[in-house]
């Protein structure tokens, strides 16, 4: 079945570091990749899709220049957490869809737990 | 927009049917999903509904019903690894985007022995 990658799966760091969460598609290629972002005992909110070889596409509320999204491949995307700060502390997930056709799921990475001191 | 409601929280007792229910308003739909999120982990896919009637897969079935706007999650013979949060997920097609989800804030289901 088709298998997602994420990486790191946890950081914790200080407070104005940048952090880069990777994304890759390990058995087939995804030309669209979506970012998740989930707090605490809530659901899944969609941050932004990637798209490969173009500029991503976000969500209403979430500001580009701080969520750096490059989707350089078509097994890769990355997500950048820029001048992190406590309240970005969450769980972050990607997700692909294997393009076998309109109805294949999207497939989850793992997540990655940020944590911003 | 979107609004997807699905119950906050269920217990039921270990081989026992438990049934979730999702409804559901939307425009562009294109199918309806399910998934399985166990605490700290990420979701993983459950079932996929895109015309009225009934999936099922073994000890899981979904139905959908489009005119109803609304879905349920069937899951029989209960096990304890099946407590986990449940989310119901929506498609829709919007033009110049891919088809992206919308998901439900989750049943937590408990199984208890």
């Amino acid at each position: 079945g088709a298998v997602v990658s994420q990486h790191p799966s946890w950081v914790i760091c200080k407070s104005g570091t940048s952090v880069k969460i990777e994304c890759r598609s390990l058995d087939f290629q995804a030309t669209t990749m979506f970012w998740y972002r989930q707090f605490p005992k809530q659901s899944l909110m969609l941050m932004a899709t990637s798209n490969e070889g173009s500029k991503a596409t976000y969500e209403q509320g979430v500001e580009k220049d701080k969520f750096l999204i490059n989707h350089a491949s078509l097994t890769l995307s990355t997500l950048t957490v820029t001048s992190a700060h406590p309240e970005d502390s969450s769980f972050y997930i990607c997700s692909a869809r294997d393009w076998g056709g309109p109805d294949q799921p999207q497939h989850f990475g793992d997540g990655t737990r940020l944590s911003i001191l | 927009g979107q609004n997807i409601d699905q119950p906050t929280e269920m217990t039921a007792t270990e081989g026992a049917i438990v049934q979730i229910n999702c409804t559901y308003q939307t425009s562009g739909f294109n199918g309806l999903f399910w998934y399985q999120q166990h605490a700290g982990e990420a979701p993983t896919f459950l079932s996929y509904n895109v015309l009225d009637g009934l999936e099922e897969k073994g000890r899981f079935s979904s139905f959908l019903s489009r005119s109803k706007g609304y879905s349920y999650l069937l899951l029989k013979e209960l096990q304890m690894k099946d407590s986990a949060s449940y989310l119901c997920a929506v498609r829709r097609l919007r033009s110049g985007s891919a088809r992206q989800l919308t998901f439900g804030s989750g049943t937590q289901l408990t199984v208890l022995p």
